[in-house]
């Protein structure tokens, strides 16, 4: 089993809500992203982090805002959540190691979220 | 511009059958190409890596082979089963930060 957890798995909320998806990993891991994902399609990179302290933007522009403040956690934020930000969020960890140069990503179970 | 392509059909096939999937791209030069699987409601499952200098990589029923001239991958599992059904990615890496960025992906159902 993953040990990268997300919470919420579901959330239903109203349009001009804030909402906070959270994402831990226990593994140690520096590297950690946020995907997004709708169904039947690509996950697309909206978030990324190298360490505490930084954060990137993905290749998909997202209205999300991210931080990493501690190495284990990497939440998510939406100040006001819209219909057109119904989707799943993936989370994920990783860790480049410079002997094999691979970068492998563990994923969380996903966050689904539907805004009304 | 770079595109990962995967069969947007479903793949349908008997139980004890290989099933073949294929990965097409597409102005990408990655340094190596991984494979994960995708159960519905889930997050993906990374299953194999293969490096831009391999040609193939084994593990169990799982097989992946890698040819950059004609920028494919294709992933084989063999003897299938019902347990195997599931969504399979394809994701590729290039150098520099090394973050994969994943195909469609193609339905694959093992039917009993």
């Amino acid at each position: 089993e993953a040990d990268i957890y997300q919470t919420p798995r579901y959330l239903v909320i109203g349009t001009g809500k804030k909402i906070t998806l959270e994402c831990s990993q226990t593994m140690g891991h520096d590297k950690m992203y946020w995907y997004q994902q709708d169904p039947g399609m690509e996950l697309h990179l909206i978030h990324y982090s190298y360490g505490v302290n930084s954060t990137e933007k993905g290749d998909l522009s997202s209205e999300s805002t991210v931080s990493r403040i501690r190495t284990e956690h990497f939440p998510l934020t939406l100040e006001s959540a819209r219909p057109s930000h119904t989707s799943q969020y993936l989370c994920a960890s990783s860790e480049l190691t410079y002997r094999s140069g691979a970068n492998v990503l563990t994923f969380g179970a996903g966050s689904r979220l539907t805004v009304l | 511009s770079q595109k990962i392509e995967q069969n947007s059909e479903a793949l349908n096939i008997q139980e004890g059958k290989t099933a073949t999937l294929t990965c097409n791209y597409t102005n990408y030069s990655p340094a190596y190409l991984q494979w994960y699987r995708q159960d519905p409601g889930r997050g993906p499952v990374f299953l194999l890596l293969i490096r831009e200098n391999e040609k193939e990589k084994r593990k169990e029923r799982l097989k992946v082979t890698f040819d950059t001239t004609l920028k494919q991958s294709l992933f084989h599992i063999t003897a299938s089963q019902p347990a195997d059904s599931a969504t399979y990615l394809c994701a590729l890496a290039q150098g520099g930060s090394y973050i994969p960025t994943f195909g469609r992906g193609t339905s694959l159902i093992v039917h009993p």
